[in-house]
């Protein structure tokens, strides 16, 4: 089992592109979970996915950030139209539907916005 | 509302000297409480669970259900821990983790 991936890992966008960032999941996990840190600070919980399905989208920026986990395919987060503070690293982590504690976490996507 | 509170940024500990990561939390029912770890260059991973009351790497961590509390403790400090430290709830079922902002623990050889 190769672990959560996630691509790519550094991503530089300019002030005003859309970032689109994958995860796919570990292997018979049906749930995933994004993450943000800041530099220096600690995780931030974005938003819970099942499959085709959002759960929770409480720690989500109300405006141009937009998340799936669609039937076939990889999770996807968007941000669209960056500003600098979009600049974090953003961790993607999935668990299986019976122990939705043990997240395993991927090796992270790091957003630069010049 | 879940809330986890890690009380120290960072703290710094000698080589052989005992360590306590501190953790307390905030919740009505009766959550599952855990201990995530990243080191340098890798990815965070589970350290530990509370329900299991197991010992890894040295590390434990006792739940104080009086106190809401969920310390991290470690005897005797290697230079192999320093690492990043998140304690984190999950109140059970589909509901989300809650992470706390994490501390950093750094072993002075």
């Amino acid at each position: 089992n190769a672990g959560v991936m996630q691509n790519p890992r550094h991503l530089v966008r300019r002030r005003g592109q859309e970032a689109r960032l994958r995860c796919s999941p570990m292997k018979g996990h049906s749930h995933v979970y994004w993450y943000r840190q800041l530099p220096e600070e600690g995780l931030k919980f974005m938003v819970y996915l099942q499959k085709e399905n959002i759960i929770d989208e409480s720690g989500m920026p109300k405006e141009r950030f937009s998340a799936e986990f669609p039937k076939e395919g990889p999770s996807i987060l968007r941000i669209q139209q960056v500003v600098r503070g979009d600049s974090a690293a953003y961790f993607c982590a999935s668990s299986p539907p019976t122990s939705t504690y043990e997240q395993y976490f991927g090796p992270g996507t790091r957003l630069t916005v010049t | 509302a879940q809330r986890v509170t890690q009380p120290e940024k960072l703290l710094s500990v000698f080589k052989g000297a005992p360590v306590e990561l501190k953790c307390n939390y905030s919740y009505s029912g009766s959550p599952e409480l855990f201990w995530y770890v990243q080191y340098s260059r890798q990815r965070l991973q589970l350290l530990l669970r509370h329900i299991s009351r197991e010992s890894i790497k040295g590390f434990t961590a006792d739940l104080n259900k009086g106190e809401t509390s969920f310390h991290l403790k470690k005897p005797f400090a290697q230079e192999e821990d320093s690492a990043m430290y998140y304690c984190a709830l999950s109140p059970g079922g589909y509901q989300k983790v809650t992470f706390g902002i994490g501390t950093k623990l750094q072993v002075i050889p």
